[in-house]
């Protein structure tokens, strides 16, 4: 009840396409919903962060979307770039507590 | 520093060793954060401080592990008799407080052969 589904596990795009990263979750528990990219010998860095009031956020060529009913958020990249290229993971924290749970990651490559 | 530094970034031992593994935050960050990263997989909670105190240790796995930080500060995480399975990359995240981002540091990758 405490995972957060995430997919693709990878996914190509070519330079100035949209990227879309999906994740879904069961428990109506958790209320922040953050995105982390991490490159490789890196740790994750936070790209963007949602809350289950708003629908969508959008921070430069980074978009989520929030479906609080499907119990669902996915990540939109706008204008891909090869610097993109990185693993990208959901995540989400219970309301009251600190710790986030992660999903299991995707691995974007933009090609040039 | 401007970040979240780990020592040492990479730690090879061989099973039935102990290790040590440094977690330094950001200054003034009173939340601090131990995950464990498998490959090719997101990061999952090990335990959580707030200041000195250790208000989570639901995820670590075993009595093996154990952490401390006993100043509020530094954050030192041990592993005792390290088995194959242990081998991970070890994230330390340090916040301001509660509900503030996490930020991680790079990580401490540990090999047990």
């Amino acid at each position: 009840q405490q995972q957060v589904k995430q997919s693709p596990q990878s996914l190509i795009v070519q330079k100035g396409g949209i990227s879309i990263i999906n994740c879904a979750y069961e428990n109506t528990a958790f209320d922040y919903f953050p995105w982390y990219q991490q490159f490789p010998g890196k740790g994750p860095a936070l790209l963007i962060a949602i809350r289950p009031d708003v629908s969508e956020k959008k921070e430069g060529r980074f978009t989520i979307s929030f479906n609080k009913s499907a119990k669902q958020f996915s990540l939109h990249i706008m204008d891909s770039q090869p610097g993109d290229s990185a693993t990208y993971f959901c995540a989400a924290r219970i309301k009251g507590f600190q710790k986030l749970v992660f999903g299991t990651g995707t691995r974007l490559l933009v090609s040039p | 520093g401007a970040g979240v530094s780990q020592s040492p970034r990479y730690k090879v031992a061989k099973r039935g060793q102990d290790v040590a593994l440094r977690c330094d935050p950001i200054s003034g960050h009173v939340s601090l954060f131990w995950y464990q990263q498998a490959l090719g997989q997101g990061p999952e909670f090990l335990t959580y401080f707030q200041n000195e105190a250790q208000l989570d240790k639901s995820g670590l796995p075993s009595d093996r592990f154990f952490a401390e930080r006993p100043e509020g500060s530094v954050s030192t995480l041990k592993i005792q008799r390290t088995q194959q399975e242990d081998s991970a990359v070890y994230l330390c995240a340090s916040s301001l407080g509660l509900a503030n981002e996490q930020f991680f540091g790079p990580g401490t990758r540990l090999t047990v052969l």
